[in-house]
Protein backbone atom coordinates (compact mmCIF):
# COMPACT_ATOMS: atom_id res chain seq x y z
CA UNK A 1 0.00 0.00 0.00
CA UNK A 2 0.93 3.85 -0.20
CA UNK A 3 3.79 5.09 2.34
CA UNK A 4 3.30 8.59 4.18
CA UNK A 5 6.13 9.25 6.14
CA UNK A 6 5.59 11.33 9.59
CA UNK A 7 8.82 12.97 11.29
CA UNK A 8 9.28 13.18 13.88
CA UNK A 9 7.49 10.37 15.90
CA UNK A 10 8.08 12.15 19.23
CA UNK A 11 9.27 15.31 20.27
CA UNK A 12 9.60 17.00 23.88
CA UNK A 13 9.97 20.80 23.47
CA UNK A 14 9.86 23.91 25.96
CA UNK A 15 7.00 25.78 26.44
CA UNK A 16 7.12 28.96 24.19
CA UNK A 17 9.21 26.77 21.34
CA UNK A 18 8.39 26.18 18.02
CA UNK A 19 7.63 22.68 17.07
CA UNK A 20 7.86 21.81 13.18
CA UNK A 21 6.15 18.06 11.78
CA UNK A 22 6.86 16.95 8.66
CA UNK A 23 4.59 14.34 6.58
CA UNK A 24 6.01 12.98 3.33
CA UNK A 25 4.22 10.50 1.00
CA UNK A 26 6.70 8.84 -0.47
CA UNK A 27 5.67 6.69 -3.61
CA UNK A 28 2.96 9.21 -4.78
CA UNK A 29 2.09 12.83 -5.38
CA UNK A 30 -0.64 13.91 -2.86
CA UNK A 31 -2.16 17.00 -4.05
CA UNK A 32 -4.54 16.98 -0.47
CA UNK A 33 -2.61 15.88 2.62
CA UNK A 34 -4.76 16.53 5.79
CA UNK A 35 -3.55 17.17 9.53
CA UNK A 36 -5.44 15.44 12.39
CA UNK A 37 -5.49 15.59 16.20
CA UNK A 38 -5.96 13.40 18.98
CA UNK A 39 -6.39 13.28 22.17
CA UNK A 40 -6.18 10.72 25.07
CA UNK A 41 -9.24 8.21 24.31
CA UNK A 42 -10.85 10.54 21.88
CA UNK A 43 -11.11 10.01 18.21
CA UNK A 44 -8.87 11.85 15.33
CA UNK A 45 -9.97 15.09 14.99
CA UNK A 46 -9.46 16.95 11.37
CA UNK A 47 -7.37 20.36 12.13
CA UNK A 48 -6.58 21.05 8.76
CA UNK A 49 -6.46 20.24 5.14
CA UNK A 50 -3.33 21.12 3.48
CA UNK A 51 -3.39 22.09 -0.57
CA UNK A 52 -0.51 21.64 -2.52
CA UNK A 53 0.45 25.39 -3.38
CA UNK A 54 -2.29 27.45 -1.93
CA UNK A 55 -3.06 27.84 1.52
CA UNK A 56 -4.61 25.36 4.15
CA UNK A 57 -8.24 25.20 4.90
CA UNK A 58 -8.79 25.13 8.51
CA UNK A 59 -11.61 23.76 10.21
CA UNK A 60 -13.65 25.78 13.01
CA UNK A 61 -11.64 27.03 15.93
CA UNK A 62 -8.17 25.81 14.78
CA UNK A 63 -5.74 28.69 15.09
CA UNK A 64 -3.98 29.57 11.68
CA UNK A 65 -1.35 31.45 13.04
CA UNK A 66 -0.61 28.92 16.02
CA UNK A 67 -0.89 25.98 13.43
CA UNK A 68 1.27 26.97 10.36
CA UNK A 69 0.89 24.72 7.79
CA UNK A 70 2.85 24.70 4.17
CA UNK A 71 2.06 22.62 1.34
CA UNK A 72 5.20 23.32 -0.72
CA UNK A 73 5.33 20.38 -2.78
CA UNK A 74 3.24 17.49 -3.50
CA UNK A 75 4.84 15.03 -1.63
CA UNK A 76 5.64 17.02 1.59
CA UNK A 77 3.48 19.29 4.28
CA UNK A 78 4.75 20.49 7.42
CA UNK A 79 3.02 21.55 10.54
CA UNK A 80 4.48 23.95 12.91
CA UNK A 81 3.11 23.89 16.24
CA UNK A 82 4.18 28.10 17.01
CA UNK A 83 4.81 28.87 20.72
CA UNK A 84 3.45 25.78 21.83
CA UNK A 85 1.95 25.65 25.60
CA UNK A 86 1.35 22.30 27.16
CA UNK A 87 -1.93 22.56 26.30
CA UNK A 88 -0.50 21.87 22.75
CA UNK A 89 0.33 18.79 24.11
CA UNK A 90 -1.37 15.47 21.91
CA UNK A 91 -0.66 13.40 19.25
CA UNK A 92 -0.96 15.12 15.88
CA UNK A 93 -0.78 12.59 12.41
CA UNK A 94 -0.69 13.73 8.66
CA UNK A 95 -2.52 11.87 6.34
CA UNK A 96 -2.58 11.94 2.16
CA UNK A 97 -4.95 11.00 -0.40
CA UNK A 98 -3.78 9.27 -3.17
CA UNK A 99 -6.81 9.18 -6.41
CA UNK A 100 -9.50 7.60 -5.00
CA UNK A 101 -7.54 5.49 -3.09
CA UNK A 102 -8.44 6.93 0.07
CA UNK A 103 -6.19 8.25 2.57
CA UNK A 104 -3.27 6.66 4.05
CA UNK A 105 -1.88 7.57 7.40
CA UNK A 106 1.39 8.92 8.40
CA UNK A 107 2.77 6.95 11.84
CA UNK A 108 1.91 9.76 14.40
CA UNK A 109 3.59 12.21 16.40
CA UNK A 110 3.83 12.51 20.00
CA UNK A 111 4.51 15.91 21.24
CA UNK A 112 5.25 16.69 24.44
CA UNK A 113 5.65 20.45 25.73
CA UNK A 114 6.59 21.22 29.17
CA UNK B 1 -22.20 17.31 17.43
CA UNK B 2 -20.40 13.53 16.97
CA UNK B 3 -21.75 12.52 13.48
CA UNK B 4 -20.12 9.06 13.26
CA UNK B 5 -20.43 7.01 16.66
CA UNK B 6 -18.84 4.28 18.30
CA UNK B 7 -20.89 3.57 21.33
CA UNK B 8 -19.16 0.84 22.38
CA UNK B 9 -15.86 1.79 23.87
CA UNK B 10 -14.40 -1.83 24.36
CA UNK B 11 -14.51 -5.21 23.31
CA UNK B 12 -13.46 -8.45 25.03
CA UNK B 13 -13.53 -11.96 22.71
CA UNK B 14 -11.52 -15.04 22.52
CA UNK B 15 -9.47 -16.09 19.98
CA UNK B 16 -11.12 -17.76 16.57
CA UNK B 17 -14.57 -16.55 17.61
CA UNK B 18 -16.18 -13.42 15.87
CA UNK B 19 -15.68 -9.97 16.64
CA UNK B 20 -18.33 -7.23 15.63
CA UNK B 21 -17.67 -3.62 15.69
CA UNK B 22 -20.64 -1.47 15.66
CA UNK B 23 -20.85 2.30 14.09
CA UNK B 24 -23.23 4.51 13.80
CA UNK B 25 -23.66 7.84 11.40
CA UNK B 26 -25.94 10.78 11.69
CA UNK B 27 -25.06 12.66 8.59
CA UNK B 28 -26.83 11.35 5.47
CA UNK B 29 -24.26 12.55 3.02
CA UNK B 30 -21.88 10.23 3.88
CA UNK B 31 -21.79 7.96 1.20
CA UNK B 32 -18.21 6.36 2.00
CA UNK B 33 -17.18 4.33 5.58
CA UNK B 34 -13.63 3.32 6.12
CA UNK B 35 -12.41 1.27 9.13
CA UNK B 36 -9.15 1.99 10.33
CA UNK B 37 -6.93 -0.12 13.27
CA UNK B 38 -4.72 1.80 15.27
CA UNK B 39 -1.92 0.34 17.85
CA UNK B 40 -1.22 2.93 20.22
CA UNK B 41 1.04 5.63 19.54
CA UNK B 42 0.76 4.75 15.48
CA UNK B 43 -1.02 6.06 13.27
CA UNK B 44 -4.26 4.70 11.64
CA UNK B 45 -3.76 1.50 9.65
CA UNK B 46 -6.86 1.51 6.91
CA UNK B 47 -8.39 -2.02 6.88
CA UNK B 48 -11.33 -2.55 4.82
CA UNK B 49 -13.71 0.34 2.93
CA UNK B 50 -17.34 0.16 1.72
CA UNK B 51 -19.69 2.50 -0.71
CA UNK B 52 -22.86 3.12 0.09
CA UNK B 53 -23.94 1.52 -3.33
CA UNK B 54 -23.07 -1.67 -1.69
CA UNK B 55 -24.34 -3.04 1.51
CA UNK B 56 -21.52 -5.86 2.03
CA UNK B 57 -17.66 -5.83 1.11
CA UNK B 58 -15.03 -8.50 2.19
CA UNK B 59 -11.66 -8.66 2.75
CA UNK B 60 -10.20 -11.89 4.67
CA UNK B 61 -11.33 -12.18 7.90
CA UNK B 62 -12.82 -8.88 7.50
CA UNK B 63 -16.23 -7.69 6.21
CA UNK B 64 -18.12 -4.48 6.51
CA UNK B 65 -21.80 -4.25 6.43
CA UNK B 66 -23.56 -1.04 5.45
CA UNK B 67 -27.77 -0.70 6.44
CA UNK B 68 -27.67 2.65 4.81
CA UNK B 69 -32.15 2.81 6.56
CA UNK B 70 -30.70 2.57 9.81
CA UNK B 71 -27.31 4.39 9.27
CA UNK B 72 -24.98 1.70 10.98
CA UNK B 73 -22.35 -0.01 9.78
CA UNK B 74 -20.18 -3.36 11.66
CA UNK B 75 -17.08 -4.42 10.83
CA UNK B 76 -16.85 -8.27 11.90
CA UNK B 77 -13.52 -10.50 11.98
CA UNK B 78 -13.78 -13.94 12.11
CA UNK B 79 -11.68 -15.76 13.27
CA UNK B 80 -10.58 -13.28 15.55
CA UNK B 81 -6.59 -13.96 16.55
CA UNK B 82 -4.86 -11.85 19.66
CA UNK B 83 -2.98 -9.53 17.14
CA UNK B 84 -6.23 -8.14 16.12
CA UNK B 85 -6.23 -6.37 19.40
CA UNK B 86 -6.01 -2.85 18.51
CA UNK B 87 -8.34 0.30 18.50
CA UNK B 88 -10.71 0.27 15.39
CA UNK B 89 -12.22 3.24 14.56
CA UNK B 90 -14.72 3.90 12.53
CA UNK B 91 -14.83 6.52 9.90
CA UNK B 92 -16.85 8.40 7.12
CA UNK B 93 -16.73 10.92 4.27
CA UNK B 94 -18.54 12.83 1.99
CA UNK B 95 -17.40 11.88 -0.99
CA UNK B 96 -19.41 13.75 -3.38
CA UNK B 97 -19.67 16.83 -1.52
CA UNK B 98 -17.58 18.33 -4.13
CA UNK B 99 -14.44 19.16 -4.30
CA UNK B 100 -10.87 17.44 -3.85
CA UNK B 101 -11.36 16.83 -0.50
CA UNK B 102 -11.44 13.63 1.75
CA UNK B 103 -12.28 14.91 4.98
CA UNK B 104 -12.76 12.06 6.77
CA UNK B 105 -14.71 12.02 10.04
CA UNK B 106 -14.17 9.40 12.66
CA UNK B 107 -16.00 8.14 15.63
CA UNK B 108 -13.98 7.72 18.99
CA UNK B 109 -12.93 4.28 18.41
CA UNK B 110 -13.58 0.59 20.13
CA UNK B 111 -11.14 -1.17 22.02
CA UNK B 112 -10.92 -4.70 20.73
CA UNK B 113 -9.12 -7.35 22.92
CA UNK B 114 -8.55 -11.05 21.86
CA UNK B 115 -8.16 -13.36 24.55
CA UNK B 116 -5.65 -16.31 23.55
Amino acid sequence: GAVVSQHPSWVICKSGTSVKIECRSLDFQATTMFWYRQFPKQSLMLMATSNEGSKATYEQGVEKDKFLINHASLTLSTLTVTSAHPEDSSFYICSARRGVSGAFFGQGTRLTVV
Amino acid sequence: DQQVKQNSPSLSVQEGRISILNCDYTNSMFDYFLWYKKYPAEGPTFLISISSIKDKNEDGRFTVFLNKSAKHLSLHIVPSQPGDSAVYFCAASARNSGGSNYKLTFGKGTLLTVNP
